[in-house]
């Protein structure tokens, strides 16, 4: 069984602070993505990282695709209230199909 | 197109009654999957669809639930005779098919909020 471990699970912090959420596994992934889900609404998607070792910036948010594509994390720079949601991280199986994390509910207080 | 959408996007039913929730996809998406989310859980993949075929279902999906995708566009998720802990949000995902050496991103819906009483 492939199985994602996020931590931390919960994530309370200041407005102007960073953070960093990491995804782990045993299983190698052909590519893991990361979305942002609000209450009663579906994941979005953030970003797709694919190669082993790389990183991709999206505004304040940084992702990195370990090298052995294993596992991956998530550095947020200077969080802002909007910031807050659930972030999940999920890996390809290369059918398609993606296995979820538990997800790290993060909360930015102004 | 905008999107996935999923409807209805929430329902309340008895337990023991049947429910039928219905996803259309993005409309190039190949690939429909649907994933069952419960408070302070991730998505778990329920089962997926390549245009018309449902190539896997997971064992998550038991007899009591059934889904299609008739002619390859939306798809429909029944859940007979449903007990409590079917409550749960129901989101649905399209895709294009994975190529050999590519990735592929999956696009969500809003999800349909089932609470069964």
């Amino acid at each position: 069984t492939q199985l994602l471990e996020q931590s931390p699970q919960f994530l309370s912090i200041q407005e102007g602070e960073n953070l960093t959420v990491y995804c782990n596994s045993s299983s190698v992934f052909s590519s893991l993505q990361w979305y942002r889900q609000e209450p009663g609404e579906g994941p979005v998607l953030l970003v797709t990282v694919v190669t082993g070792g790389e990183v991709k910036k999206l505004k304040r948010l940084t992702f990195q695709f370990g090298d052995a594509r294993k596992d991956s994390s998530l550095h947020i720079t200077a969080a802002q209230p909007g910031d807050t949601g659930l972030y999940l991280c999920a890996g390809d199986r290369s059918q398609g199909n993606l296995i979820f994390g538990k997800g790290t509910k993060l909360s930015v207080k102004p | 197109d905008t999107g996935v959408s999923q409807n209805p996007r929430h329902k309340i039913t008895k337990r023991g009654q049947n429910v039928t929730f219905r996803c259309d996809p993005i409309s190039e998406h190949n690939r429909l999957y649907w994933y069952r989310q419960t408070l302070g859980q991730g998505p778990e993949f329920l089962t997926y669809f390549q245009n018309e075929a449902q190539l896997e279902k997971s064992r998550l999906l038991s007899d009591r639930f059934s889904a299609e995708r008739p002619k390859g566009s939306f798809s429909t998720l029944e859940i007979q005779r449903t007990e409590q802990g079917d409550s749960a949000m129901y989101l649905c995902a399209s895709s294009l098919t994975p190529k050999r050496g590519m990735n592929t991103e999956a696009f969500f819906g809003q999800g349909t909020r089932l609470t069964v009483v």
